[in-house]
């Protein structure tokens, strides 16, 4: 089976910044994205690692380390807009039983407080 | 563009009701993929397509059909509604399902309620 593990909530001030853990164990990778989804909302595209490293988008960053299972995803100068569910996923390859799949992580709902 | 269409929005059904959710995308996908979503559960993968014709099972298919018989099509048949078939359900478009750097598109959602 899959195993995509994140924190349930995390609370962090406005102005702050916050830290989304994700470890996964997967039978397979071919990349790591992040979604954010606000309440009532879809899931937008945040971010993707497929390198080990750090990929910078503007006030958000992500990490990835294949070789610890681990990804985590940086949100800076924390504002309102920014409480939302963050949702980690991992692109699984085909396997002898099925093609390839997008397999995602509970979620970790951050709240952003004045 | 209209993206990841998805209809209807809120449904409420009654226990042994069947109906299917209707999913369209316009932008040449491949790959087509149903989720539900449960507090606390994340995104659960119902069944996905790879191309019109082939569909395959996730992880939680019971109580669900699928058919691709066109590349922008993918409807969500609920065979014989059922409470536990309550919750938020979201189709996905992407070029690729499992290829590199290929994001996921979202369709807005469809909250059933199955009493």
């Amino acid at each position: 089976g899959q195993n995509i593990d994140q924190p349930t909530e995390m609370t962090a001030t406005e102005g702050a910044i916050v830290q989304i853990n994700c470890t996964y164990q997967t039978s397979g990778f071919n990349g790591l994205f992040w979604y954010q989804q606000h309440a009532g909302e879809a899931p937008t595209f945040l971010s993707y690692n497929v390198l080990d490293g750090l990929e910078e988008k503007g006030r958000f960053s992500s990490f990835l380390s294949r070789s610890k299972g681990y990804s985590y995803l940086l949100l800076k100068e924390l504002q309102m807009k920014d409480s939302a569910s963050y949702l980690c996923a991992v692109s699984v390859p085909p396997q002898t039983d099925s093609w390839g799949k997008l397999q995602f992580g509970a979620g970790t709902q951050v709240v952003v407080t004045p | 563009n209209a993206g990841v269409t998805q209809t209807p929005k809120f449904q409420v059904l009654k226990t042994g009701q069947s109906m299917t959710l209707q999913c369209a995308q316009d932008m040449n996908h491949e790959y087509m993929s149903w989720y539900r979503q449960d507090p606390g559960m994340g995104l659960r993968l119902i069944h996905y397509s790879v191309g019109a014709g082939i569909t395959d099972q996730g992880e939680v298919p019971n109580g669900y059909n699928v058919s691709r018989s066109t590349t922008e099509d993918f409807p969500l048949r609920l065979l014989s509604a059922a409470p536990s078939q309550t919750s938020v359900y979201f189709c996905a478009s992407s070029y690729s399902g499992w290829q590199a750097n290929t994001e996921a598109f979202f369709g807005q959602g469809t909250r059933l309620t199955v009493v």
